[in-house]
């Protein structure tokens, strides 16, 4: 397994600005994965993040709305844009290391 | 119909109780499963990870799969009030084990 540390593990935002969280990993892992649970749904795939290329995005995200970074083997960042309260929910970090093992998650609350 | 079907419970049991935690799924082409615990305000903790059909142990904990059926379980045998958390089963086939499809979760409370 791996120690996953994300950044914030809450916050609280206005509408129409952005958020950054941000995952360390203490490995290097060549997947990263960024996942969304909101109330009362199933954790959902936002996008795979692989270091050197472009994030890929699911269908029903756009990476106006998440950009991702990943620009080592270790860490990557998502930002959630323009935020609305539907964007409300908890954003998880993954990373692949023969299962997909997840960090605390960010709680986020867009008022 | 959803991929993945998980009954969102809740499910309430006394300690020492044998817990029975289900998902069905609809896409033969999964190749893996999974069975994590959520404790609140905590990220996933992966508790059991197979891909072939049969029973896999692990402690107090039995994950089986029938893909036959596409019918996945958990069950947790003399369940502690430890134990209550929300149980989520995850899915996936291809080349990457992070691309999951994952069940809404089960919320079990063990009562002592």
């Amino acid at each position: 397994s791996a120690v996953i540390s994300q950044k914030p593990s809450r916050d609280i935002c206005q509408r129409g600005t952005s958020l950054t969280i941000q995952c360390q990993v203490d490995s290097q892992v060549t997947m990263m994965f960024w996942y969304r649970q909101q109330p009362g749904q199933s954790l959902t795939l936002i996008a795979t993040a692989n270091q050197g290329s472009e994030a890929t995005y699911e269908s029903g995200f756009v990476i106006d709305k998440f950009p991702i970074s990943r620009p080592n083997l270790t860490f990557s960042t998502l930002t959630v844009s323009n935020m609305s309260p539907e964007d409300s929910s908890i954003y998880l970090c993954s990373v692949e290391m023969g299962a997909a093992f997840f960090g605390q998650g960010t709680r986020l609350t867009v008022v | 119909q959803k991929e993945v079907e998980q009954d969102p419970g809740p499910l309430s049991v006394p300690e020492g109780a044998i817990v029975s935690l289900n998902c069905t799924y609809s896409n033969s082409a999964f190749q893996y499963f999974m069975w994590y615990r959520q404790y609140s305000r905590k990220g996933p903790e992966l508790l059991m990870y197979t891909y072939s059909s049969g029973n896999k142990e692990d402690g107090r904990f039995t994950a089986q799969v029938d893909k036959s059926s596409k019918y996945i379980s958990l069950f947790i045998r003399d369940s502690q009030p430890s134990d209550s958390a929300t149980y989520l089963c995850a899915m996936g086939y291809g080349g990457s084990q992070g691309n999951l499809i994952f069940g809404k979760g089960t919320k079990l409370s063990v009562k002592p």
